[in-house]
């Protein structure tokens, strides 16, 4: 089946490490996006990927860098410059931009 | 994820009823706008969406309403049942950057 991967579901960040969530898709599209979801909040975005190579940075971007080295994937990392990093981090794609977005089921980032 | 569905507006429906959520937008040149559906600790599902040069569209139990005049868009369920129990978000879409999502409605099935 197609879709978007991603890995870990749940994963814990100490004290001035970087972490590194991973997002993995099958669907052919080519846009790649990177949401954060707090509670009672609306998705906000991180970082989009219109095509490979090309990133842009959302609403969100500080404390987070992102590569798109391949079609498939789109690994967002949060760096030790995120403060508040706990949060439900949702990836997703699309055929383009007036398409829907697919999602992944998110990864739950936690601080020790 | 879990917490997802703290602190938003509750919708309770008996099974078998109808159920309508809202959900107004704020901007004017978004042209294209999504329903999705949360269940608790998963990722939103793509459940319907509409253009602006449309008003209606229906799906399989479920209908959306585009009112461009007072921007609000509603998301009608037919014949309510306890797998519809999730938080439903909508979405406006007016560019890569542009897309803003709104806080949710978590809908409650009574059995």
């Amino acid at each position: 089946d197609g879709g978007i991967t991603q890995s870990p579901k749940y994963l814990f960040r100490k004290e001035g490490q970087n972490v590194t969530l991973s997002c993995e898709q099958n669907l052919n599209h080519d846009a790649m996006y990177w949401y954060r979801q707090d509670p009672g909040q609306g998705l906000r975005l991180i970082y989009y990927s219109q095509i490979v190579n090309d990133f842009q940075k959302g609403d969100i971007a500080e404390g987070y860098s992102v590569s798109r080295e391949k079609k498939e994937s789109f690994p967002l990392t949060v760096t030790s410059a995120q403060k508040n990093p706990t949060a439900f981090y949702l990836c997703a794609s699309s055929i383009a931009r007036n398409q829907p977005q697919h999602f992944g089921d998110g990864t739950r980032l936690s601080i020790l | 994820g879990e917490s997802v569905g703290l602190h938003l507006p509750t919708l309770s429906v008996q099974e078998g009823d109808n159920s309508i959520i809202n959900c107004a937008y704020s901007n004017s040149a978004s042209d294209y706008f999504i329903w999705y559906k949360q269940e608790s600790g998963k990722g939103p599902q793509f459940i319907i969406d509409i253009r602006s040069n449309m008003d209606k569209r229906q799906g399989q139990r479920v209908t959306v309403l585009l009112n461009k005049t007072v921007k609000h868009l509603s998301l009608q369920i037919a014949a309510t049942q306890p797998g519809d129990s999730a938080v439903y978000f909508c979405a406006e879409n007016g560019g890569y950057q542009k897309v803003t999502f709104g806080t949710g409605t978590k809908l409650q099935v009574i059995p």
